[in-house]
């Protein structure tokens, strides 16, 4: 069956422009995650959707991060007057939610380049 | 705040032998870990998981095992192959009903098997 997919897979953009990475979660999976990978900081957790309920944006680390996921299903996260210190793989993630054997699979990741 | 910690960063071992990569914990209340493998461009993998409840998982040439207590899980992989090349990270879910699942990763053993 189809995987956790992202887009796109690269985007370079300009110091201060908006841009928006997208996420389709598996079929069925209730939880969607966003994660991100930088060199400095391995891999953060940032977002997280379940179901109806407020998602969870602890790890979000600016007001400039915003995401929404509509539907249940597909999720997009935001970043407004994007910094070079933005620069990352953005990797999502989604689950079944199935207790202490919730597994998460992860997407290929979208690299985020900001000159 | 719970940190993870993998060891070694890099190993390179040649092919046939079994090795053994590390990984340890600070808060030894986890729900669950997860072993991924990361290869150059690519997102994650899952490998195992394995419950808090449970003491390891086996997958093919794949043993983990988990010692909850002592903080410290392991990633056996026997009779290593130049395939088996790839960044293996390790993640704990310090999930509590209700809250979210996040993972917390270390930061990766870079292992590379040579043929």
């Amino acid at each position: 069956g189809a995987g956790v997919s992202q887009s796109p897979s690269n985007k370079v953009t300009e110091k201060g422009k908006d841009v928006e990475l997208r996420c389709d979660p598996i079929s069925g999976h209730t939880a969607l995650y966003w994660y991100r990978q930088s060199l400095g900081q391995g891999l953060e957790f940032l977002i997280y959707f379940q179901g109806n309920s407020a998602p969870d944006k602890s790890g979000l680390p600016s007001d400039r991060f915003s995401a929404e996921r509509t539907g249940g299903s597909v999720s997009t996260l935001t970043i407004q007057r994007t910094q070079q210190e933005d620069s990352a793989v953005y990797l999502c993630a989604s689950s079944a939610r199935q207790g202490p054997s919730d597994e998460q699979f992860f997407g290929p990741g979208t690299r985020l380049t900001v000159l | 705040k719970q940190e993870v910690t993998q060891i070694p960063a890099a190993l390179s071992v040649p092919e046939g032998e079994n090795l053994v990569l590390n990984c340890s914990f600070t808060d030894s209340a986890i729900y669950n870990l997860q072993w991924f493998r990361q290869d150059p461009g690519k997102g994650l993998t899952s490998l195992l998981l394995i419950q808090s409840s449970q003491r390891e998982q086996t997958s093919g040439r794949l043993n983990a095992s988990l010692d909850k207590s002592s903080g410290r899980s392991t990633l056996y992989i026997a009779a290593s192959q130049p395939g088996d090349s790839a960044t293996y990270l390790c993640a704990v879910s310090m999930f509590r009903g209700g809250a979210t699942n996040k993972l917390i990763f270390g930061t990766g053993t870079l292992l590379a098997v040579q043929p």
